[in-house]
């Protein structure tokens, strides 16, 4: 069945530690984005990707990294200069950019900073 | 950054009862509309996608319409049961500058109680 893999499911990072979040689909999707969800927000773009090596900052891209050097695959580095990193990350494709067009989410990924 | 609005926050009905939300949007630049319910652990799904000022569409008991000139769409359930409690996500998408991204409101949370 084609989908999108985010893994780990929870993943707990030290202060100041780097940590890389994967998101991985097979349904030959153009477009990629990466949100965050904090308690009583909706979810918040990060970045997005319309095709392999390249993208673009969404609303809260500060303290994110993200690569695009495969169309299946579009990890996310949390980085020591996110000063909030612990909340709940979405990743998700759809078939173009423009958004006629629903996306598919993967389960998520819930960081946690301790 | 743009502003989407659902109403309410949270709704606790009976089996068997209709009920509806609200999405407030931008009123300019409407290029599309989403509709996703999330189910606890699991991924956000796709319901609607709405492009078209007056149009109305349907999903088994769950129907939504669309009026882009005063920015607003309504979702409908007709006879809720228990397996629909989830939340329900409405985005925004503007399309021109804000190429790629979809603006998410905060949810609203069902809960039909059998």
């Amino acid at each position: 069945d084609g989908g999108i893999t985010q893994s780990p499911k929870y993943l707990f990072r030290k202060e100041g530690q780097n940590v890389t979040l994967s998101c991985e689909q097979n349904l030959n999707h153009d477009a990629m984005y990466w949100y965050r969800q904090d308690p009583g927000q909706g979810l918040r773009l990060i970045y997005y990707s319309q095709i392999v090596n390249d993208f673009q900052k969404g609303d809260i891209a500060e303290g994110y990294s993200v690569s695009r050097e495969k169309k299946e695959s579009f990890p996310l580095t949390v980085t020591s200069a996110q000063k909030n990193p612990t909340a709940f990350y979405l990743c998700a494709s759809s078939i173009f950019l423009q958004g006629a067009y629903g996306y598919t989410f993967g389960s998520g990924t819930r960081l946690t900073v301790v | 950054i743009l502003n989407v609005e659902q109403s309410p926050q949270s709704l606790h009905v009976q089996e068997g009862d209709s009920t509806n939300f609200t999405c407030s949007f931008p009123s300019s630049n409407f290029y599309a509309l989403h509709w996703y319910r999330w189910e606890t652990a699991k991924s956000p799904e796709a319901l609607f996608v709405m492009t078209l000022n007056g149009d109305e569409k349907k999903k088994g008991r769950i129907s939504a319409t669309l009026n882009t000139k005063e920015g607003y769409s309504y979702l409908y359930i007709k006879g809720s049961q228990p397996e629909d409690s989830a939340t329900y996500l409405c985005a925004f998408y503007a399309g021109g500058t804000s190429y790629g991204k979809l603006t998410f409101g905060q949810g609203t949370i069902l809960t039909v109680h059998p």
